[in-house]
């Protein structure tokens, strides 16, 4: 069954450094989102995108974030310069349509610590 | 943002019986509603969804009902097995593409 693959699975990195979170979506999928996780708290959205554009972003996602498909696969989520607080469980997700009864797959997450 | 409200953070429940997650919305525009289950470590894996035209979907074990009148949803496990144990996400969706989940609840199914 295809699924919603992320690397890296843990990222532990320091005040002010930038990381990029990687995702594969389903092949055929063509809406893809990021939303994150803070330890305790509930999954929120950041960011959906469609066809090379983000479509929607929360107010979380502000200018350190920026999202990329830079190739046919991956799908990538950079945090410029990454603060305390960035540190969270962050969820691709892609979807195949925008229709209204589509469901949302999420993969499997990355863990980003933030020192 | 309360949109999406999971009011019992824990629930146990013996294996065999029914198990009964809420969820409630505060957002009359919410037309999709949908159940996540996750387990540590893992992403949210869909589990039913519902759209606001009906007012019962099953499939399986699992059934969501809504009621839009008291903007309401529920999801029924039965018979519960012990592999059910996890965290469930309500997670409604209106006008847009971005989900808004509740704080979910922990279901734990013991022998």
């Amino acid at each position: 069954e295809p699924e919603v693959t992320q690397t890296p699975s843990h990222q532990v990195t320091q005040m002010g450094q930038e990381v990029i979170l990687r995702c594969v979506p389903i092949s055929n999928h063509l809406y893809f989102y990021w939303y994150r996780q803070i330890l305790g708290q509930k999954v929120e959205f950041l960011v959906s995108f469609y066809n090379n554009e983000i479509s929607e972003k929360s107010e979380i996602f502000d200018d350190q974030f920026s999202v990329e498909r830079p190739d046919g696969s991956n799908f990538t989520l950079k945090i410029r310069s990454t603060k305390l607080e960035d540190s969270a469980m962050y969820f691709c997700a892609s979807c195949i349509a925008r229709a209204h009864q589509e469901t949302q797959y999420f993969g499997p997450g990355t863990r980003l610590l933030v020192l | 943002d309360q949109q999406v409200k999971q009011n019992s953070p824990s629930l146990s429940v013996q294996e065999g019986r029914i198990s009964i997650l809420n969820c409630d919305y505060t957002n009359s525009m919410f037309d999709y509603f949908l159940w996540y289950k996750k387990y540590p470590a893992e992403g949210p894996t869909f589990l039913i969804s519902i759209s606001s035209i009906k007012d019962k979907n099953e499939d399986g074990r699992f059934t969501v009902f809504l009621n839009k009148s008291a903007k309401h949803l529920s999801l029924h496990i039965v018979p519960s097995q012990p592999g059910d144990s996890a965290v469930y996400f309500c997670a409604a969706r209106g006008g847009t593409d971005k989900l808004i989940f509740g704080t979910g609840t922990r279901l734990q199914v013991f022998p």
